[in-house]
C-alpha cells in the first residue's frame, strides 16, 4: 500500500537555525498538509496545500514558516530561525480528494538545543 | 469553531476484556466525518475507524466499533477483546465542509489506553 514518507525521523538543530522538514505523499494525491504535536498535547493543524499554493494556515503557521512542493513530488516544511518551543514532531499527511482520509506519515521529531 | 473533547486522559482495561472510550463534538455543520486515530509509543498516527456523518450505520472494523450519536454529537470508540497491542493514545477527530481536499483535522486531546495483562 502506498505510504507517505518523511525524512528525517530525528533532526536536532540549535536555536535560531533553519531547519527543512521532508516529505514525499502519495504519488497521486492532491491535497497536502503539516501538523504539529508538542510532546504530551494534541495534535495541531499547521498548514495545508493545494494547486501549489497554501489553502489554509493556523495561527501558529507564523513568517518564520513556509512551505513548497519544489519538483512536484516532495513537500517540505521549513522553519526559517528555530525557536526552544518548535521541538514538537512534525507530520505531513495527503490525501487526494473530498471525503478521502488523509494518511499520515511516520513523522520527524524535531529537538531544537 | 469546531471542538473535540475528550473527558478520559486515561484508561485501563483487562486483557480480553471490551473498553469504550468517549468523544464528543461540536459544530454547525451537518456534513462531515468522524475518525479514531491510534498513537502508539512509536508515535505514528494509524487510522483506527471513520464514520461519515451522514450514514446511520455505525462503522465497523474487526474489533473496533464506534456509537455514533449525531443529535448527542457523541462518538464513542469500543474495543472488544483487548488486546496488548491495543494500548497506545488514541485520538478523536473531525473534518467538516463535507471532508473538502484543503479541509483541516481537528483533534481531541487523546485517552491514554492501558492494558493490563
Amino acid at each position: 500500500e502506498p505510504e507517505v514518507t518523511q525524512t528525517p525521523s530525528h533532526q536536532v538543530t540549535q536555536m535560531g537555525q533553519e531547519v527543512i522538514l521532508r516529505c514525499v505523499p502519495i504519488s497521486n494525491h492532491l491535497y497536502f498538509y503539516w501538523y504539529r504535536q508538542i510532546l504530551g498535547q494534541k495534535v495541531e493543524f499547521l498548514v495545508s496545500f493545494y494547486n501549489n499554493e497554501i489553502s489554509e494556515k493556523s495561527e501558529i503557521f507564523d513568517d518564520q514558516f513556509s512551505v513548497e512542493r519544489p519538483d512536484g513530488s516532495n513537500f517540505t516544511l521549513k522553519i526559517r530561525s528555530t525557536k526552544l518551543e518548535d521541538s514538537a514532531m512534525y507530520f505531513c499527511a495527503s490525501t487526494l480528494g473530498q471525503g478521502v482520509t488523509q494518511h499520515f506519515g511516520d513523522g520527524t521529531r524535531l529537538s531544537i538545543l | 469553531a469546531q471542538t473535540v473533547t475528550q473527558s478520559q486522559p486515561e484508561m485501563s482495561v483487562q486483557e480480553a476484556e471490551t473498553v469504550t472510550l468517549s468523544c464528543t463534538y461540536d459544530t454547525s455543520e451537518s456534513d462531515y466525518y468522524l475518525f479514531w486515530y491510534k498513537q502508539p509509543p512509536s508515535r505514528q498516527m494509524i487510522l483506527v475507524i471513520r464514520q461519515e456523518a451522514y450514514k446511520q450505520q455505525n462503522a465497523t472494523e474487526n474489533r473496533f466499533s464506534v456509537n455514533f450519536q449525531k443529535a448527542a454529537k457523541s462518538f464513542s470508540l469500543k474495543i472488544s477483546d483487548s488486546q496488548l497491542g491495543d494500548a497506545a493514545m488514541y485520538f478523536c477527530a473531525y473534518i467538516g465542509g463535507g471532508g473538502g481536499g484543503d479541509d483541516k483535522i481537528i483533534f481531541g486531546k487523546g485517552t491514554r489506553l492501558h492494558i493490563l495483562p
